[in-house]
Parts: structure tokens; C-alpha cells; sequence
């Protein structure tokens, strides 16, 4: 399975943007990038993915090396909201949605 | 439009007892997934149904784990006789489309299970 590596956890103030990195070397050309998150007492919760160009949406962007061997996520104003556990997903090729492989993620801390 | 929903939320048994979990889809949604997380370790796949076919049940740890889906809509996941080593939390999620990228999974909050 390809993996993925991040940080075990990070710290941010409130209203200031965190950058979350990710690195998966061994990435294929095929695999598409998924983030998601896991706020206490919830399931994950998906943010978003890409391929190989950066993405927007209204919840966080995400920024694609050109070599895909790492991305970062962009949260552009944290709130205390925001504070969970962020996974970094590839999703592995196949005909069903069933090659979701969770790593240990990131837990995001947010101060006030 | 509601999410995923998970029943029960907790359950505490004693090793040897039989537990059944449930889990409601989104509605429309043929895929369904089941996930766990045991102690100290990553979420982990368990298997897929599309509508009430398993597509693929490669994560299942052994047969004291049987997944249903009866009529593609609600599924089950009932584990007989549990042991000490299933305590966790067991997710379920759904989508509407499998595979490529637009498959994005709706995750439910999860059944607590601890086994005494």
C-alpha cells in the first residue's frame, strides 16, 4: 500500500492559517489525494482531494507539490472548531471505493 | 437530508457474548463501508457492500465478523463470540458513486464497542 507521513500533531492560534503537510513519496500517477478529519467523538469527515493541480473549496484548500510526492493542506483561518485529527489519504486505484488506508494523522490543535 | 447513523452509539459486553451493530446509509446511497478502530491503532477497512452484494470483504479479521445488508438499504455488523481484541470503534460510512475520485465517504459517529 502507498503510504503516507505527517506529522503526529501541531499547534495553531485562532483566526491564524495552518499549513499541514503530507508526504507520500511513493505515490502513483493515478492516486488521487484525499484529506479528511475526525473531530472528537465524530467520524471522519471528508475535506478535500485533488490530482495533480491545487484545489479550492470552502472548507480548506490544498496545495500539490508538482512532483506529488507531497501536498499541504491550507486551512486559511482556524477556529476552534477546526481542531481534530487530520488524515492524509491516498486513494489507491481500483474499480470500488474500497482502498481508503488511514494513517495516524495529525491531531491540530487550536488555541484561543 | 439526514447522515449516516450508527446503533447503538455504545455497547459493553462480556467476552463470549454476541453483539450486532447497525448502521443506516444516506439514502440512495448503493456503497456502503464498514471501518474499525481498535486500541492504539489506525482506522482500518473492513469491507464494502454495493447495494446488498459484498464487493469486497478482504478486511475482515476472521469469521466471528458477518457483515449483511438485506435489501442494499441498512446493514448490519454482528460479531459471534466476541473477544477481548474487538473492543474499538466501529464505523460506517457510505457513498454514492465507487471509485475514481468523486467517491467520497459519509462517515457515521461510530459504535463503541468494549468487550469485558
Amino acid at each position: 500500500d502507498a503510504k503516507t507521513t505527517q506529522p503526529n500533531s501541531m499547534e495553531s492560534n485562532e483566526e491564524e492559517p495552518v499549513h499541514l503537510p503530507c508526504n507520500h513519496s511513493t505515490i502513483s500517477g493515478t492516486d488521487y489525494i484525499h484529506w479528511y478529519r475526525q473531530l472528537p467523538s465524530q467520524g471522519p469527515e471528508y475535506v478535500i482531494h485533488g490530482l495533480t493541480s491545487n484545489v479550492n473549496n470552502r472548507m480548506a484548500s490544498l496545495a500539490i507539490a508538482e512532483d506529488r510526492k507531497s501536498s499541504t493542506l491550507i486551512l486559511h483561518r482556524a477556529t476552534l472548531r477546526d481542531a481534530a485529527v487530520y488524515y492524509c489519504i491516498l486513494r489507491l486505484p481500483g474499480d470500488y471505493g474500497q482502498n481508503f488506508v488511514f494513517g495516524p494523522g495529525t491531531r491540530l490543535s487550536v488555541l484561543p | 437530508e439526514a447522515g449516516v447513523t450508527q446503533f447503538p452509539s455504545h455497547s459493553v459486553i462480556e467476552k463470549g457474548q454476541t453483539v450486532t451493530l447497525r448502521c443506516d446509509p444516506i439514502s440512495g446511497h448503493d456503497n456502503l463501508y464498514w471501518y474499525r478502530r481498535v486500541m492504539g491503532k489506525e482506522i482500518k477497512f473492513l469491507l464494502h457492500f454495493v447495494k446488498e452484494s459484498k464487493q469486497d470483504e478482504s478486511g475482515m479479521p476472521n469469521n466471528r465478523f458477518l457483515a449483511e445488508r438485506t435489501g442494499g438499504t441498512y446493514s448490519t455488523l454482528k460479531v459471534q463470540p466476541a473477544e477481548l481484541e474487538d473492543s474499538g470503534v466501529y464505523f460506517c460510512a457510505s457513498s454514492l458513486y465507487a471509485g475514481g475520485p468523486g467517491d467520497t465517504q459519509y462517515f457515521g459517529p461510530g459504535t463503541r464497542l468494549t468487550v469485558l
